[in-house]
């Protein structure tokens, strides 16, 4: 599977955009691209995934870029409750099974 | 409601005494994880098993056991052989085969004194 570089920290004011990105250089052409988040000492949250296209959902947008070896989240309204870390993945076959692998991700603060 | 159910919250055991962490689901989802967590790290593999009666080893899978008797649960045993247990333990679920999202349990917060 290919490997994620994401910067630790990022802060954002509430209501403002909160622009996360993350680095997948090495991504081949059958992984996507996953983000989940993880508030204080619960479990992780799926938020969203893409392939090659840019998704949105209720809760984020994934932009991808045209050479896929980078990904932005987009959380468009931040609120204080969006204050979680942040992990960015990609999932691919081995073995023909799929198994994630989680970096330290990026500790996203929204602040009032 | 589906979903996956971790118990208990918080577990305390003296050292030297092995220990089972339950994980449930009823999203009668194939794939099942177990990954630890250390203070301000990410997660870790520990085992995972993509279908009954099978199971693979992680990253870091020494010092710890897991069984799949049935679809819906997959127990980790911490052993005294795991040198450092304390940890903050994950369970997931995810569908066989297909790139779906993986779903997280609470979390079962081990400390061992």
């Amino acid at each position: 599977d290919a490997k994620t570089t994401q910067p630790t920290s990022m802060d954002c004011a509430e209501g403002r955009a909160a622009n996360l990105p993350c680095n997948h250089s090495t991504i081949s052409g059958n992984e996507y691209v996953y983000w989940y988040r993880q508030i204080h000492s619960q479990g992780p949250q799926y938020i969203i995934h893409g392939l090659k296209n840019n998704e949105t959902n209720e809760m984020a947008s994934l932009i991808i870029t045209e050479d896929r070896k980078s990904s932005t989240l987009i959380l468009p309204h931040a609120t204080l409750r969006d204050t979680a870390v942040y992990y960015c993945i990609v999932r691919g076959a081995s073995g023909g099974s799929y198994i994630p692998t989680f970096g330290r991700g990026t500790s996203l603060i929204v602040h009032p | 409601d589906g979903g996956i159910t971790q118990s208990p919250k918080y577990l305390f055991r003296k050292e030297g005494q092995n220990v089972t962490l339950s994980c449930e689901q009823n999203l009668n989802h194939d794939a099942m994880y177990w990954y630890r967590q250390d203070p301000g790290q990410g997660l870790r593999l520990i085992y995972y098993s993509q279908i009954v009666n099978d199971f693979q080893k992680g990253d870091i899978a020494e010092g710890y056991s897991v069984s799949r008797e049935k679809k819906e649960s997959f127990p980790l045993t911490v052993t005294s052989a795991q040198k450092n247990p304390t940890a903050f333990y994950l369970c997931a679920s995810s569908r066989q085969g297909f790139m779906g999202e993986q779903f997280f349990g609470p979390g079962t917060r081990l400390t061992v004194l």
